[in-house]
């Protein structure tokens, strides 16, 4: 079965940091997807974690811990165009899970 | 463009009609999920194929829902007797073999948006 848990919503402001958190029950684990979702268009690829550790990419960088079911995605340096929804997605066996989203606003 | 595409883009129906949606995947994608979103929710997996096989269905796949992928290229996803439950986003992805397992990425289409009335 799967449990995704994720925050509804944060906000932050122009050039902080924003933590999303995701923690996850999920049978047959075997990584875990981070997606960006602008209001109305598609999922976007932004990261993935297989094993545990710090995965940077630029701005964005994606954590995961396996034997605690806890990842989360931190969003360095924030600008304007951040304000999107943050997908957090267990794999298993052969397809994604997404949890409900993590809408992010930031201010000026 | 070679993304995922998705036709039509925006449906209007009345309750009771059939719908039909069509997706193409990435041309070398042998892997094709649909899933479903509403407002403020994450997607939910509906099925998936793996050439012209499909491998998975969920059981929010209800009776008046069918997927086909006949020759493993363009899927189609038929909704009877739509009720106004169905009124959501209907993603389609495309994805290379062994993929999630394997750290390949699954992309979207910009999805079907189906309104029942």
């Amino acid at each position: 079965g799967q449990n995704i848990d994720q925050p509804t919503e944060m906000t932050a402001t122009e050039g902080a940091i924003v933590q999303i958190n995701c923690t996850y029950q999920t049978s047959g684990f075997n990584g875990l997807f981070w997606y960006q979702q602008h209001a109305g268009e598609a999922p976007t690829f932004l990261s993935y974690n297989v094993l545990d550790g710090l995965e940077e990419k630029g701005r964005f960088s994606s954590f995961l811990s396996r034997s605690k079911g806890y990842s989360y995605l931190l969003l360095k340096e924030l600008q304007m165009k951040d304000s999107a929804s943050y997908l957090c997605a267990p794999a298993a066996g052969n397809k994604l899970t997404f949890g409900g989203g993590t809408r992010v606003l930031v201010k000026p | 463009d070679t993304g995922v595409s998705q036709d039509p883009r925006h449906k209007i129906t009345k309750r009771g009609q059939n719908v039909t949606f069509r997706c193409d995947p990435i041309s070398e994608h042998n892997r094709l999920y649909w899933y479903r979103q509403t407002l403020g929710q994450g997607p939910e997996f509906l099925t998936y194929f793996q050439n012209e096989a499909q491998l998975e269905k969920s059981r929010l796949l209800s009776d008046r829902f069918s997927a086909e992928r006949p020759k493993g290229s363009f899927s189609t996803l038929e909704i009877q007797r739509t009720e106004q439950g169905d009124s959501a986003m209907y993603l389609c992805a495309s994805s290379l073999p062994k993929t999630p397992e394997s750290g390949n990425t699954i992309y979207f289409g910009e999805g079907s948006w189906l309104t029942v009335v």
